[in-house]
């Protein structure tokens, strides 16, 4: 199974200020025959369901700020806010879907400084 | 709108039984695989089942492997999940959530990210 390791664990930024979560799998989650890497990052807010932000590693969702930015390859991946807002304020999850099962890293927190 | 409704989460002891319901609608349900996923009480979120879009694949998190029973009913809309033998561990917040493809591709099991996710059920598993 493919584990799943998010850093830092917890993460405080000033409004205005870029924020950066890593994350990073046991095994690569790159697909060669398509060159996709096979990786999604989600939003939870305070009491909330997850939300979805980015897809494919760096394919944002309709309607998710152009703030929000995912890249790398492989085994490795960032999530990048470039100017925090206070509705930014959230548990971040990577999640991989290259095989079964599915898994989660174990969130950031990102608060305001 | 899409939407995903959970119910049947509850209090209920150890070694007890409990089934969950997830009911869809804005979408047609049966192109879709559909997922549980539970967040333990100030945890992180842990996949638990998948099911494809005509229950001919589902797959189980180890940790529920043998105990837990993933089903669907197309003509319903509606996603269920039997848990037997129910440990203290199991307590959670059950999200059902909806793959963006059919759980299947080229004859394997296939999945892809979650989107949308419903507001959960409170499964507490106590004596």
């Amino acid at each position: 199974d493919i584990v799943m390791a998010q850093s830092p664990d917890s993460l405080a930024v000033s409004l205005g200020e870029r924020a950066t979560i890593n994350c990073k799998s046991s095994q690569s989650v790159l697909y060669s025959s398509n060159n996709k890497n096979y990786l999604a990052w989600y939003q939870q807010r305070p009491g909330q369901p997850p939300k979805l932000l980015i897809y494919w590693a760096s394919t944002r969702e309709s309607g998710v700020p152009d703030r929000f930015s995912g890249s790398g390859s492989g085994t490795d991946f960032t999530l990048t806010i470039s100017s925090l807002q206070a509705e930014d304020v959230a548990v971040y999850y990577c999640q991989q879907y290259y095989s079964t099962p599915p898994a989660f890293g174990q969130g950031t927190r990102l608060e305001i400084k | 709108e899409v939407q995903l409704v959970e119910s049947g989460g509850g209090l209920v002891q150890p070694g007890r039984s409990l089934r969950l319901s997830c009911a869809a609608s804005g979408f047609t349900f049966d192109d879709y695989a559909m997922h549980w996923v539970r967040q333990a009480p100030g945890k992180g979120l842990e996949w638990v089942s998948g099911i494809s879009w005509n229950s001919g694949s589902i797959a189980y998190a180890d940790s529920v492997k043998g105990r837990f029973t993933s089903s669907r009913d197309n003509a319903k809309n509606s996603l269920y999940l039997q848990m037997n033998s129910l440990r203290a561990e199991d307590t959670a917040l059950y999200y059902c959530a909806k793959d963006i493809g059919s759980g299947v591709q080229l004859w394997t099991t296939s999945y892809n990210w979650f989107d949308p996710w419903g507001q959960g059920t409170l499964v507490t598993v106590s004596s």
